[in-house]
């Protein structure tokens, strides 16, 4: 299965600012999808990354405050937009390719916001 | 998609087999129970996937019963490196449904020594 690369580890961010999550499949993908995990919580979809289209967000999320990249069929970018405190979670890349039936993932970005 | 029910936490003892039971009373026939588990840490891995029949690969074993309104993962000699949230999925497959997993709140599973 496709091997998922996910940058930053982690971050300690201000307030106010914005931190951009780079994810980077080592083969073509049909989807990619963005979650974000809650401490101690499950995971919820962010939302579908689209190559060459807007992404498609899930209820709850808007594109002013998770900006979402699809350049090519490898690589995704999210970006967490003016970031308070409640942003502080682990964000995961995802990945599914046309070939198997399971979804890959990213070790995930552990963003605190102070 | 049809919903999970699994239990929040399971305790097993190292060496011995690991059975974490699933709920899904609602799903359909053309969707599959996925399991996937979450090491601290990291993100989820995809373990096993099944539509009806039983099914083992080198991970785990897959039992579905034959009404498919539960099923059972196991992991047949736990060591302590299994010790993780494992997540039970059920879910459309094929290239023209909709992509999304849901996931539920898991079973934290500890393997003691």
């Amino acid at each position: 299965s496709a091997v998922i690369s996910q940058k930053p580890s982690r971050d300690i961010c201000q307030r106010g600012t914005s931190l951009t999550i780079q994810c980077q499949v080592d083969s073509q993908v049909t989807m990619m999808f963005w979650y974000r995990q809650q401490p101690g919580q499950s995971l919820t979809l962010i939302a579908t990354a689209n190559q060459g289209s807007e992404a498609t967000y899930e209820s709850g999320f808007v594109i002013d405050k998770f900006p979402i990249s699809r350049p090519n069929l490898t690589f995704s970018t999210l970006t967490v937009s003016n970031m308070s405190p409640e942003d502080s979670s682990i964000y995961l890349c995802s990945a599914r390719s046309s070939t198997v039936y399971g979804y890959t993932f990213g070790s995930g970005t552990r963003l605190t916001v102070v | 998609d049809a919903k999970t029910t699994q239990p929040p936490s399971m305790d097993c003892a190292e060496g011995r087999a690991a059975n974490l039971p699933c709920n899904h009373s609602t799903i359909s026939g053309n969707e599959y129970v996925y399991w996937y588990r979450q090491i601290h840490s990291q993100g989820p891995q995809y373990i096993i996937h099944g539509l009806k029949n039983n099914e083992t690969n080198e991970m785990a074993s897959l039992i579905i019963t034959e009404d498919r309104k539960s099923s059972t993962l196991i992991l047949p000699h736990a060591t302590l490196r299994d010790t993780a949230v494992y997540y039970c999925i059920v879910r459309v497959a094929g290239w023209d449904s909709n992509y999304q997993l849901i996931w539920g709140a898991g079973t934290k599973l500890i393997i003691k020594p």
